[in-house]
């Protein structure tokens, strides 16, 4: 299973855009990247995925570099209650492996 | 509306005493999952299940049992044998396919154990 690598926290100021970057240089093929989030002592909850293109919902945006080896998880105006765990997941078949994650810390 | 439910929120149990966290989804999804998750941690594996009646061993199997009757539940037993049960446990599910369908997540049952 590829393994990511997350920056242990960043600030981010009240709606300024949040880039939460990852890296993934032993992603294969088949393997979509999923970006989840944690508020403290709730169950993670899915943000956004993608394979190769970049993807856009709602909640984000999620860049892939056209390697595939990193990519960047981008709140637009982040606000307090995004403060959050952010987990970067490669994902193929099979179980699902969690990193430490990035706390990010969202200020007024 | 679907979703997984984990049952309770809060258990209290005491030392050496087995103990049984319910996880139940409507989802209709193969795949369930169970997660510890100690404080400042991330989340580690315990069991995962990907059809009914088969289940495999995640990293941190020992002190653990879990069974998968009926697609909707995936119970998990926390033995005596666990030594250091005190933890938050998640539950997860996830439809088939290659990576192409998310994962849900329960709300959690937070175990302590004195």
């Amino acid at each position: 299973d590829a393994k990511t690598t997350q920056p242990p926290s960043m600030d981010c100021a009240e709606g300024r855009a949040a880039n939460l970057p990852c890296n993934h240089s032993t992603i294969s093929g088949n393997e979509y990247v999923y970006w989840y989030r944690q508020i403290h002592s709730q169950g993670p909850q899915y943000i956004i995925h993608g394979l190769k293109n970049n993807e856009t919902n709602e909640m984000a945006s999620l860049i892939i570099t056209e390697d595939r080896k990193s990519s960047t998880l981008i709140l637009p105006h982040a606000t307090l209650r995004d403060t959050a765990v952010y987990y970067c997941i490669v994902i193929p078949t099979g179980k699902l492996i969690f990193g430490q994650g990035t706390t990010l810390q969202v200020k007024p | 509306d679907g979703g997984i439910t984990q049952s309770p929120k809060y258990l209290f149990r005491k030392e050496g005493q087995n103990v049984t966290l319910s996880c139940e989804q409507n989802l209709n999804h193969d795949a369930m999952y169970w997660y510890r998750q100690d404080p400042g941690q991330g989340l580690r594996l315990i069991y995962y299940s990907q059809i009914v009646n088969d289940f495999q061993k995640g990293d941190i199997a020992e002190g653990y049992s879990v069974s998968r009757e009926k697609k909707e539940s995936f119970p998990l037993t926390v033995t005596s044998a666990q030594k250091n049960p005190t933890a938050f446990y998640l539950c997860a599910s996830s439809g088939q396919g290659l990576g192409a369908y998310g994962y849900t997540f329960g709300s959690g049952t937070r175990l302590t154990v004195v």
